[in-house]
C-alpha cells in the first residue's frame, strides 16, 4: 500500500471535457506538489501548496489542497490533447524533507 | 540551459554485471537524489545527498552505492544488476530542504536480462 494513492489510474477523455484526478493518504503532509509527466522525460513540477483548504490555479487547471492536509485533487477544464501525460502528486511529512510520490494517473485527451 | 543531465540514456545489462549511472546540474543545487519509476508504483527514492559530503538512503537503497564527487555530481552504482534493477532511473537536484521544486533529468531505461 502507498502512502500516496492517486485515482484513477488511467483516464482517456475527448478534447473539451473536464476530469479530476485525486491523491489521497491518512497522513498528514505539510506540502503536497503535483508534477506532469511527458513520456521520455523527467516529471515537471506544476504547483506547490501548503495551507489546508489552500486552492490554485493555473490556467485551466485548479489544483485543492483538504482542509485536514491529507488529500488533493487536481481539476482540468476543458482539457486539450497537450493535457495528455502523467499526473503524481507527491507529498511532504512535517516530521521530514523526503518526498513521497503517489503511483501517478495517466490521463489521455484524444483530438 | 542543461539543467539536470543524465547518461547514458539506455542500458542493457546481464544479470551480475556493474554499470554506473551518471548525473550531473549546472544549478548550484545543494542537494540531489536518485529516484527509480515502475509501472504504477511512481518514483522510489533510491538515495539522496543533502549537500556535498553527504549521502543517505531513500526507501529502496537495496544493491546501489552512491557518490557525491562534488557538488555538481551525483553517482548511483548497481555493483551486481539483478532483473529486479529494470526500471528507469531518474536523478534530480533541488536548491535544498524544505518545501522546494525539484528538477528531474530525462532518465535512464535500464534493463537487465
Amino acid at each position: 500500500t502507498q502512502l500516496l494513492e492517486q485515482s484513477p489510474q488511467f483516464l482517456s477523455i475527448q478534447e473539451g471535457e473536464n476530469l479530476t484526478v485525486y491523491c489521497n493518504s491518512s497522513s498528514v503532509f505539510s506540502s503536497l506538489q503535483w508534477y506532469r509527466q511527458e513520456p521520455g522525460e523527467g516529471p515537471v513540477l506544476l504547483v506547490t501548496v501548503v495551507t489546508g483548504g489552500e486552492v490554485k490555479k493555473l490556467k485551466r487547471l485548479t489544483f485543492q489542497f483538504g482542509d485536514a492536509r491529507k488529500d488533493s485533487s487536481l481539476h482540468i477544464t476543458a482539457a486539450q490533447p497537450g493535457d495528455t501525460g502523467l499526473y503524481l502528486c507527491a507529498g511532504r511529512k512535517a516530521a521530514g524533507n523526503k518526498l513521497t510520490f503517489g503511483g501517478g494517473t495517466r490521463v489521455l485527451v484524444k483530438p | 540551459n542543461a539543467g539536470v543531465t543524465q547518461t547514458p540514456k539506455f542500458q542493457v545489462l546481464k544479470t551480475g554485471q556493474s554499470m554506473t549511472l551518471q548525473c550531473a546540474q549546472d544549478m548550484n543545487h545543494n542537494s540531489m537524489y536518485w529516484y527509480r519509476q515502475d509501472p504504477g508504483m511512481g518514483l522510489r527514492l533510491i538515495y539522496y545527498s543533502a549537500s556535498e559530503g553527504t549521502t543517505d538512503k531513500g526507501e529502496v537503497p537495496n544493491g546501489y552505492n552512491v557518490s557525491r564527487l562534488n557538488k555538481r555530481e551525483f553517482s548511483l552504482r548497481l555493483e551486481s544488476a539483478a532483473p529486479s534493477q529494470t526500471s528507469v532511473y531518474f536523478c534530480a537536484s533541488s536548491q535544498g530542504q524544505g518545501v522546494e521544486k525539484l528538477f528531474f533529468g530525462s532518465g535512464t531505461q535500464l534493463s537487465v536480462l
